[in-house]
Formats: C-alpha cells, sequence, structure tokens
C-alpha cells in the first residue's frame, strides 16, 4: 500500500461548481498536511498548509484533515477555468527531516 | 523578494552521461530539497540540504549526488543516467528543514 493515495481523475467541472479533492494516507505519523497547485509543465505551488485535524478557510479554498480517518480534503468554491491544473496533495511527519510525501495529483479542468 | 530558481530549464542527455541541475534558494531559506516527479506521477523526494550537510535522502541510488554551497544555492548531480532518470526535476527551499517548501519550476531532463 502506498503511504498517501489520490484518485488521479481526470476531474471535469462546469465553472461555478464546487470541486471536491481528497487524499488518504496510512502514516499515522503524518502531522502536516498541504495542498499543491501544479500547473502544466511549472512547478508546484502552495495553496494550503495545515497542522492536525481540523479546517482551514482561505478565500475560495477550505483544506480539511481528518486524522482518525487519515483522510484530507481539499474544497475549491466557485470554481473558475483559471483553477484548471494539477492538484497534489502532500504531508509529513513531525521532525525536521522528515521528507514530504506526495499524493500522484489530480487533474481538474473547470469548462468556461 | 526573488522565488526559487533552476537551471537549465529544459536539457537532452544521452544514456550513460552525467548531468548537473542548478538551485538557487528563495532569500532568507538556508534548505534545499531536490525531488523528481515522472510524468504523470507527484514528486518523489530525492535529498535535503541544510547548512551545507545532507540531511535525509530518499530511496534514489548513490548516483545522484548534491552539493549545497555557503550562499545555500545547491546542485544535483546525475551519473550513468539511464532512460528511466527522465523526469522533471524540481527544487525546493525552506527557511528551516521542518518549515513550508517553495518550489522552483523545474528542469525537465530527457534521458535519449
Amino acid at each position: 500500500q502506498k503511504e498517501v493515495e489520490q484518485d488521479p481523475g481526470p476531474l471535469s467541472v462546469p465553472e461555478g461548481a464546487i470541486v471536491s479533492l481528497n487524499c488518504t494516507y496510512s502514516n499515522s505519523a503524518f502531522q502536516y498536511f498541504m495542498w499543491y497547485r501544479q500547473y502544466s509543465r511549472k512547478g508546484p505551488e502552495l495553496l494550503m498548509y495545515t497542522y492536525s485535524s481540523g479546517n482551514k478557510e482561505d478565500g475560495r479554498f477550505t483544506a480539511q484533515v481528518d486524522k482518525s480517518s487519515k483522510y484530507i480534503s481539499l474544497f475549491i468554491r466557485d470554481s473558475q477555468p483559471s483553477d484548471s491544473a494539477t492538484y497534489l496533495c502532500a504531508m509529513r511527519g513531525q521532525g525536521g527531516s522528515e521528507k514530504l510525501v506526495f499524493g500522484k495529483g489530480t487533474k481538474l479542468t473547470v469548462n468556461p | 523578494e526573488t522565488g526559487v530558481t533552476q537551471s537549465p530549464t529544459h536539457l537532452i542527455k544521452t544514456r550513460g552521461q552525467q548531468v548537473t541541475l542548478r538551485c538557487s534558494s528563495q532569500s532568507g531559506h538556508n534548505t534545499v530539497s531536490w525531488y523528481q516527479q515522472a510524468l504523470g506521477q507527484g514528486p518523489q523526494f530525492i535529498f535535503q540540504y541544510y547548512r551545507e550537510e545532507e540531511n535525509g535522502r530518499g530511496n534514489f541510488p548513490p548516483r545522484f549526488s548534491g552539493l549545497q554551497f555557503p550562499n545555500y544555492s545547491s546542485e544535483l548531480n546525475v551519473n550513468a543516467l539511464e532512460l528511466d532518470d527522465s523526469a522533471l526535476y524540481l527544487c525546493a527551499s525552506s527557511r528551516s528543514p521542518g518549515d513550508t517548501q517553495y518550489f522552483g519550476p523545474g528542469t525537465r531532463l530527457t534521458v535519449l
């Protein structure tokens, strides 16, 4: 079993839709959870950063972490064509030398 | 504030050759991490450098090696290139080993 599982999609939605992206993980030592957005042929850009369980909101984006279920989500409200990208979940443990472990990424297309 | 920069943007090599990729970290960042991202996959951690010392390594063979310089810029060297080394190589810098990582645009390496 992979440490982090993420459905690669692709996911196609109409403009204005609510998008839900998810990852599951197996390593209970993970404490820090991130979502990155990656446009085609570019480096990943940090969108959301959360520590432990709970919700975090930033504009149209909401990140949720449920450590008991080992499940994290990213919700995008009022999706825009500019949100079309690959979304990568990433997580790591507590220590300073803990590596960042990524999911495969979900490719999202928002159609005008 | 200058972000993370990488050079070159693209590179084509043949099997068996050696390659050096370069990364300049963001101002104020002393930690650099390198990742390999194959097509359709999430980034895989290669290694991290903190204050010129290797600070953690992923599951990559010794022909992947690195350096960090006093100005915190970094190099990734790959010897005896194999076809499977074709990928996007990403560099990320952070203020410290456990802090948020910010990615550069990547170097796309093609091995023929």
